[in-house]
């Protein structure tokens, strides 16, 4: 079985500050981790993955995020939050057992102020 | 763009009524995923096609079918549709099973309203 939980449904930052996005998951075999972003009235777009190779995860946008198996957490930072930035984001995971399917968190909505 | 398309991209109807969601995958990918948002439940894996045979099932009620065509667009089939039933309806394809990442990409969705 699998599992994510995001933590705090809601984030507000400042413009130019740091943004941190809290995931934290469960899985019974190694796991495949992701993190996705939905604008308003689109679909999901892939920031990032992290697939067993480094812990330390780049992706589009300057976000990026730090896989931690002692703690089971895949947090997404972004060191300057920019307007652009605002929308809700989903940490997913998955697993070649479970045929890949993504099982999401409840999503982040981050709402940045000028 | 990710690739994948879905059709219609809004559709409304009533009450008991049955609907069809269409979705084509990126070219060459064998996998179709279909996943329900709705506010309250949030976002749920339904079912899974590899190369048209079912893969794997989620939380899909039996009011709903799907099935993957030789050419590998898929159909989402919502029968006796209920006010619940309302939600954005997601399909995403990926790679073929052998590249392992699990990476998904996500078409633009069906946002169901049902009055």
């Amino acid at each position: 079985a699998q599992s994510v939980t995001q933590l705090g449904s809601h984030v507000s930052v400042s413009e130019g500050a740091l943004v941190l996005l809290r995931c934290n998951y469960s899985s019974s075999v190694p796991p495949y981790l992701f993190w996705y972003v939905q604008y308003p009235n689109q679909g999901l777009q892939l920031l990032l993955k992290y697939t067993s190779a480094a812990t330390l995860v780049k992706g589009i946008n300057g976000f990026e995020a730090e896989f931690k198996k002692s703690e089971t957490s895949f947090h997404l930072t972004k060191p300057s939050a920019h307007m652009s930035d605002a929308a809700e984001y989903f940490c997913a995971v998955s697993n070649k057992a479970a045929g890949n399917k993504l099982t999401f968190g409840g999503g982040t909505r981050v709402l940045v102020k000028p | 763009d990710s690739g994948v398309t879905q059709t219609p991209k809004h559709l409304i109807t009533a009450t008991g009524q049955r609907v069809t969601l269409r979705c084509s995958p990126r070219s060459g990918d064998l996998s179709v995923y279909w996943y329900q948002q709705s506010l309250d439940q949030g976002l749920q894996f339904l079912i899974q096609y590899y190369n048209g045979e079912e893969r794997a099932k989620g939380n899909i009620l039996e009011r709903f079918s799907a099935q993957q065509f030789p050419d590998l667009h898929s159909e989402l089939n919502l029968s006796s549709l209920e006010l619940g039933d309302s939600a954005l309806y997601f399909c995403a394809s990926s790679v073929p099973g052998t590249s392992g990442s699990g990476e998904q990409f996500f078409g633009p969705g069906t946002r169901l309203t049902v009055l």
